[in-house]
């Protein structure tokens, strides 16, 4: 199947500091790609809806200035967590959605990233 | 809104014992239904789906049958390998709803020899 990479895997960062999370499609070009956040023992919320040449879409409650998305080519979309604080520990996840299927264009996860922030 | 719910792990069971994860779902319209296998250091996986009631999703001897009646999508193992530990997790999709996936929890599954 289609595979999608993330990187790093995890990091660790201060408090104030700004980290940037990659997410590729490795072997597929996907004009959406989405993210998501999980807390331990937690589902997978949705964060956001990342389509490639245009701004992202937020889910409620979502700060789209603290979590800056970028989907500059069609099998690269970045997060950045701007000015981390603690709060902001979690395990990251991404998925791209294979277009051109007709009905349920399934999504592909990533391995996802686990952020520490002291 | 619309949620899942689905069973709290770990479930740990011995090789060839049956597995039943149960999910149930809360939504406004018909959604279709999935479940995703996450192994250790893996992405998500599509595991299986059913996209309507009664439809009967299958794939590597799992099986799980779209209830609306119960709203229910219980994952199902006749005889589970210690291949098959990993955290599970159950999903709807809803075309009014953007065609998001909503997720439960996970379960975490531990297959021992």
């Amino acid at each position: 199947g289609a595979v999608v990479s993330q990187h790093p895997s995890w990091v660790i960062c201060k408090s104030g500091t700004s980290v940037k999370i990659e997410c590729r499609s490795l072997d597929f070009q996907a004009t959406t790609m989405f993210w998501y956040r999980q807390f331990p023992k937690q589902s997978l919320m949705l964060m956001a809806t990342s389509n490639e040449g245009s701004k992202a879409t937020y889910e409620q409650g979502v700060e789209k200035d603290k979590f800056l998305i970028n989907h500059a080519s069609l099998t690269l979309s970045t997060l950045t967590v701007t000015s981390a604080h603690p709060e902001d520990s979690s395990f990251y996840i991404c998925s791209a959605r294979l277009p051109g299927l007709a009905g349920y264009n399934e999504q592909f996860f990533g391995p996802g990233t686990r952020l520490t922030v002291l | 809104g619309d949620s899942v719910t689905q069973m709290e792990g770990p479930v740990t069971l011995s090789e060839e014992a049956f597995l039943t994860i149960n999910c149930t779902y809360t939504a406004t319209g018909y959604p279709s239904l999935f479940w995703y296998v996450q192994y250790p250091g893996e992405g998500l996986q599509l595991l299986l789906k059913a996209t309507k009631a009664d439809d009967k999703g299958s794939n590597k001897g799992f099986e799980a049958t779209y209830r609306k009646e119960t709203t229910s999508f219980h994952l199902e193992k006749g005889s589970v390998q210690v291949s098959d530990s990993a955290v599970y997790f159950c999903a709807l999709r809803l075309k009014a709803a953007g065609n998001k996936l909503t997720f439960g929890g996970g379960t975490r599954v531990l297959v021992k020899p």
